[in-house]
């Protein structure tokens, strides 16, 4: 089993929907969690950390850690064109990252 | 504020030949220092990192290396190129004090090997 699995997608929304990215990680040590935003053809940049488990906002992204079920969350409100990117799931493991595969977005005007 | 920066941008190289990819950042001091590769269909993979001058940890053995010879640079180096090298080469730090969690990615070099 790899240690984080992520849903390629890809995933069309409108423009306004809500959207929902998840990952899923198999060890229960795990206690840092990232979400990275990647545009096509640039590196990848930090869009959320949390530790542990619960919520973590910021403007109109919602983190969500879930450590009993090992399921991480990222929420997009009202998603607008310019969100249209490759998001990637990241755990922290000892001194490195061990990234998903990242899932495609796409919203459409 | 923190810069970080990767040259070249793009780079189309013949098998065989060598290689050699820069990474600097600004505005911070002792870095916690990475390369990884992204190729299609593979995700991110963490090659090397570094904690300081002349110390770098390998992840994945092969026929690349890295040296960190100043405290804010970071070198991805071959001598001989497989087709299997092509692929995105980033580069990212993060701060001394927050272990590996914060990391900041570079713009990338993308790699050709014909």
């Amino acid at each position: 089993q790899k240690e984080v699995e992520q849903d390629p997608g890809p995933l069309s929304v409108p423009e306004g929907a809500i959207v929902s990215l998840n990952c899923t990680y198999s060890n229960s040590a795990f206690q840092y969690f990232m979400w990275y935003r990647q545009y096509s053809r640039k590196g990848p940049e930090l869009l959320m950390y949390t530790y542990s488990s619960g919520n973590k906002e910021d403007g109109r992204f919602t983190a969500q850690v879930d450590k009993s079920s090992k399921y991480i969350s990222l929420f997009i409100r009202d998603s607008q064109p310019s969100d249209s990117a490759t998001y990637l799931c990241a755990v922290l493991a000892g001194t490195a990252l061990i990234f998903g595969k990242g899932t495609t977005l796409s919203v459409s005007s | 504020s923190q810069t970080i920066h990767q040259w070249p941008a793009t780079l189309v190289q013949p098998v065989g030949s060598p290689l050699s990819l820069e990474c600097t950042v600004e505005g911070t001091s002792n870095p916690n220092l990475y390369w990884y590769r992204q190729a299609a269909g593979r995700g991110l993979q963490l090659l090397f990192y570094s904690v300081g001058i002349g110390q770098i940890s390998s992840e994945v053995p092969q026929n690349l290396s890295a040296s960190r010879p100043q405290d804010r640079q970071f070198i991805l180096s071959s001598k001989k190129l497989l087709l299997s090298d092509s692929g995105f080469y980033l580069c990212a730090w993060s701060p001394r004090d927050r272990g590996a969690g914060e990391q900041y990615f570079g713009p990338g070099t993308r790699l050709t090997v014909t």
